[in-house]
């Protein structure tokens, strides 16, 4: 069965420094990977994927993530945080189309608090 | 459109009682997915329908919970006889085949 863990429950940054929230997998076949963000009584917004092709991947907000197969991890990062940044962030993964669900599998989830 | 809506925002039912939420995706996608989310974790799969057929349950989804999605367009979850422990975020995504998931802002339920 595929899995996402993401084992800081919480990540505390002073706005301006960089952030990483960390995420890593386990799927049959090539990994479909996503983050996702989700403000207090909401629900959860796209941020980023990655299918295929480049290992780093641009999202919105400043976001980007690395792709690293070796490892299976899908790192969120974004290099000068804002206190708007202060959510609860996902990371999920899916099969994809060679092995493994199709249906997003999400971890426990990363609360980021960003300090001014 | 403007995206995955989902009605009601809020529910407060009484134990026993039968709820029914309604899920409109995003109007061209043809997959569309069922979550349920509770306080400190993330989503757990329900179910997923494409188009009208509903071709995944996950083992989380009790005889009390039904879901159809007729004619492939909007979707329906009820919950019959609620217990307390179904008070959770129901929330429903939607996709157009293996692409991303968009996310409506759920409907929470109470069941005191």
């Amino acid at each position: 069965a595929q899995s996402v863990a993401q084992p800081e429950d919480q990540v505390n940054v002073a706005e301006g420094n960089p952030l990483t929230v960390k995420c890593t997998y386990s799927v049959s076949g090539n990994p479909y990977l996503f983050w996702y963000v989700q403000y207090p009584n909401r629900g959860l917004q796209f941020l980023l994927k990655y299918i295929t092709g480049d290992n780093l991947v641009k999202g919105s907000y400043g976001f980007e993530a690395e792709f690293n197969k070796s490892q299976t991890s899908f790192h969120l990062k974004k290099p000068s945080a804002l206190v708007s940044d202060s959510a609860l962030y996902f990371c999920a993964v899916s099969g994809g189309a060679s092995g493994g669900s199709y249906i997003p599998t999400f971890g426990r989830g990363t609360s980021l608090i960003v300090h001014p | 459109d403007t995206g995955v809506s989902q009605d009601p925002r809020h529910k407060i039912t009484k134990r026993g009682q039968n709820v029914t939420f309604r899920c409109d995706p995003i109007s061209e996608h043809n997959r569309l997915y069922w979550y349920r989310q509770t306080l400190g974790q993330g989503p757990e799969f329900l179910t997923y329908f494409q188009n009208e057929a509903q071709l995944e349950k996950s083992r989380l989804l009790s005889d009390r919970f039904s879901a159809e999605r007729p004619k492939g367009s909007f979707s329906t979850l009820e919950i019959q006889r609620t217990e307390q422990g179904d008070s959770a975020m129901y929330l429903c995504a939607s996709s157009l085949d293996t692409g991303s998931c968009y996310f409506g802002a759920g409907t929470r339920l109470s069941v005191l």
